[in-house]
């Protein structure tokens, strides 16, 4: 069965610092990979996604993510945060071959930005 | 706006009753997902729906029952409720073209209280 590892559940970056967020997946094949953000009492966004092709996807809001297989990991990363950026982010993943189309998360990892 | 909706936004019931939570997917998406947020249990899937078929199931409790129905909207019925029940219920819909991989756009949830 898949899962996915999201091993800091906190983080707290200073405003206009860089962020990366760890994601790391247990899957039997290339999966297809997501990010998603939830801001509070909101539902969730797309950020982006990885499905084939270049390892380097670029997302919504500054975001890129970059997939790597030898690490099992889609880690998510943006050069210089804004306090709008805080926020809940949950890395996803979907089975490539399955019938449906189920998204298994990780736990989560929510981001503080300081002033 | 992912242009899912749901409703009602918030829902405070008693152990013991039941509830009926709605589901209206983007216009032309057929495919309908349901999914459970709770801080013990982190974001699982339920049940996905495909033009009124059922077409995957998660760890779905047999007290929780899904349809969707001709005009694509979906209900998800949950009875007998628990206080473990308490969550926030998301839905997700997609365009299911058959061909894999297929993006997921999440509605702002139903925030259901079991007091």
């Amino acid at each position: 069965a898949q899962s996915v590892t999201q091993p800091d559940i906190h983080i707290t970056v200073s405003e206009g610092a860089s962020l990366e967020l760890r994601c790391n997946y247990s899957y039997g094949a290339t999966p297809y990979l997501f990010w998603y953000v939830q801001s509070p009492g909101q539902g969730l966004q797309l950020l982006l996604k990885y499905f084939s092709g270049d390892t380097l996807v670029q997302g919504i809001k500054g975001f890129e993510a970059e997939f790597k297989r030898s690490q099992s990991s889609f880690n998510l990363r943006k050069p210089s945060v804004h306090w709008s950026d805080a926020a809940e982010y949950f890395c996803a993943v979907a089975p490539s071959k399955a019938a449906g189309n189920k998204l298994t998360f990780g736990g989560g990892t929510r981001v503080l930005v300081k002033p | 706006d992912s242009g899912v909706t749901q409703t009602p936004k918030h829902l405070i019931t008693a152990t013991g009753q039941r509830v009926t939570l709605r589901c209206s997917p983007r216009s032309g998406d057929l495919s309908v997902y349901w999914y459970q947020q709770s801080l013990d249990q982190g974001l699982q899937f339920l049940i996905q729906y495909y033009n009124g078929e059922e077409r995957a199931k998660g760890n779905i409790l047999e007290r929780f029952s899904a349809q969707q129905f001709p005009d694509l909207h979906s209900e998800l019925n949950l009875s007998s409720l628990e206080l473990g029940d308490s969550a926030l219920y998301f839905c997700a819909s997609s365009l299911m073209t058959g061909r894999l991989p297929d993006t997921q756009y999440f509605g702002p949830g139903t925030r259901l209280t079991v007091l």
